[in-house]
């Protein structure tokens, strides 16, 4: 049983660029949730995709966007970065939205953002 | 709105020691409550849970209990190894099924030889 992973695992962007962060889930899970991971801090969810639609958003932006696809792998997509965005981007996956179960997330090793 | 709030780190202790890292939690509701590790350059791995009040949840020598009256958590071991180092995090599932986790800041945890 594979587990979530992400690329890349770092990168470096300037302010006003745009980055794709990428995951692919954990065999058999068809959710995908977001987290974004400040230095010192706890993650924050961002949003979570179930069935290649948003099924939950926290409070972020709208340059925050996502997709995912059929195979239940996901994208996070950032427009326009700024400073503030600089932090490890965590994605975890789990097997249904509903249900005890969905709050058993299994989480990625993270991809860390840094913007100039 | 939900929150989780955690004992400031970091936490050092030698080998051996007891542990005990305090969470609170403000929810509406009935939330789970969970307990995750981070060990360095990893991501986030699920520790224990509960679900309910009175629950206690267990592993790898971890415990906590679900406090409903206390609105607590606190993760206990009773006995720790350095290989315990690691960053832990309170957390709770909002009501619902969108998978989203609200978590306290992260308690670092040094446990020396």
């Amino acid at each position: 049983e594979t587990g979530v992973t992400q690329s890349p695992t770092h990168l470096i962007k300037t302010r006003g660029q745009q980055v794709t962060l990428r995951c692919s889930s954990q065999s058999g899970h068809n959710t995908v949730s977001w987290y974004q991971q400040a230095l010192g801090q706890g993650p924050q969810f961002i949003f979570q995709y179930y069935r290649e639609e948003e099924n939950g958003r926290g409070n972020f932006p709208p340059r925050f966007s996502g997709l995912q696809f059929p195979n239940y792998s996901s994208e996070l997509n950032v427009n326009a970065l700024e400073l503030d965005d600089s932090a490890l981007y965590l994605c975890a996956s789990s097997l249904a939205a509903g249900g005890l179960g969905a709050n058993v997330l299994t989480f990625g090793a993270g991809s860390r953002l840094t913007v100039l | 709105g939900d929150s989780v709030t955690q004992m400031e780190g970091p936490v050092t202790l030698s080998e051996e020691a007891f542990l005990t890292i305090n969470c609170t939690y403000t929810a509406t509701g009935y939330p789970s409550l969970f307990w995750y590790v981070q060990y360095p350059g990893e991501g986030l791995q699920l520790l224990l849970k509960a679900t309910k009040a009175d629950d206690k949840g267990s592993n790898k020598g971890f415990e906590a209990t679900y406090r409903k009256e206390t609105t607590s958590f606190h993760l206990e071991k009773g006995s720790v190894q350095v290989s315990d180092s690691a960053v832990y995090f309170c957390a709770l599932s909002v009501s619902g099924n969108t998978g989203k986790l609200i978590f306290g800041q992260g308690t670092t945890l040094q446990v020396k030889p």
